[in-house]
């Protein structure tokens, strides 16, 4: 079964990069449509957009994130990653790596919290 | 891109129905049929329970259903059981070509 899990730092500083990978386990991103999304969780509140990135490299943003975001995809690790720059105390958050099939979202990965603070 | 309108929270006791209302624009649920739920339980991620208006994935219970009218978009749970119980939230496409969520609803099971 389809697989994914998030890892990075959990502990940014203020004006620095955050860097997320998601690896995906039981199938190959390249076999197929495949399209990650990543999307975040503020504590206490709910879900936001990052954006979504397919295994041949399009991606679209949240154009409210601007320029800071960027995905890239690594087909020969079946990984997918998340940079996001200059990030503040507001960047605080869990962030999840999911699939989209077709218009929704099947396989989710655990999430992984980061926190931006010096 | 403004986040979708739910409830803060609903209640109901086992064994009865409730319904989550979901209200969006014509530039997201009122423009396309892709409006989706999810169920979070504390400390998990969310699961997908409705996709594309009133579809349930494999797995998803039949107690669970969906639908839309106009610009918003609605979950009904019926026979209420304990499990029930978690944050829940609607996702819709949008003709910017990103996702919208909803603010989250939090379910009681009284």
């Amino acid at each position: 079964q389809v697989q994914l899990q998030e890892s990075g730092p959990g502990l940014v500083k203020p004006s620095q990069t955050l860097s997320l990978t998601c690896t995906v386990s039981g199938a190959s991103i390249s076999s197929g449509d495949y399209t990650c999304t990543w999307i975040r969780q503020h504590p206490g509140n709910g879900l936001e957009w990052i954006g979504y990135i397919s295994y041949r490299g399009s991606a679209y943003y949240n154009p409210s994130l601007g320029s800071r975001v960027a995905m890239s995809v690594d087909t020969s690790k079946n990984q997918f990653s998340l940079k996001l720059s200059s990030v503040t105390a507001a960047d605080t958050a869990v962030y999840y790596c999911a699939r989209r099939l077709a218009m929704s979202y099947d396989h989710w990965g655990q999430g992984t919290l980061v926190t931006v603070s010096s | 891109q403004s986040a979708l309108t739910q409830p803060a929270s609903v209640s109901g006791s086992p064994g009865q129905s409730i319904t989550i209302s979901c209200a969006g624009t014509s530039s997201d649920i009122g423009g396309y049929d892709f409006v989706s739920w999810y169920q979070q339980h504390p400390g998990k991620a969310p699961r997908l329970m409705i996709s594309d208006v009133s579809n349930r994935p494999s797995g998803v219970s039949n107690r669970f259903s969906a639908s839309k009218s106009g610009n918003t978009a609605s979950l009904t749970i019926s026979g209420l059981q304990a499990e029930d119980e978690a944050d829940y939230y609607c996702s819709s496409y949008t003709s910017t070509n990103t996702w919208v969520f909803g603010g989250g609803t939090k379910l009681t099971v009284l």
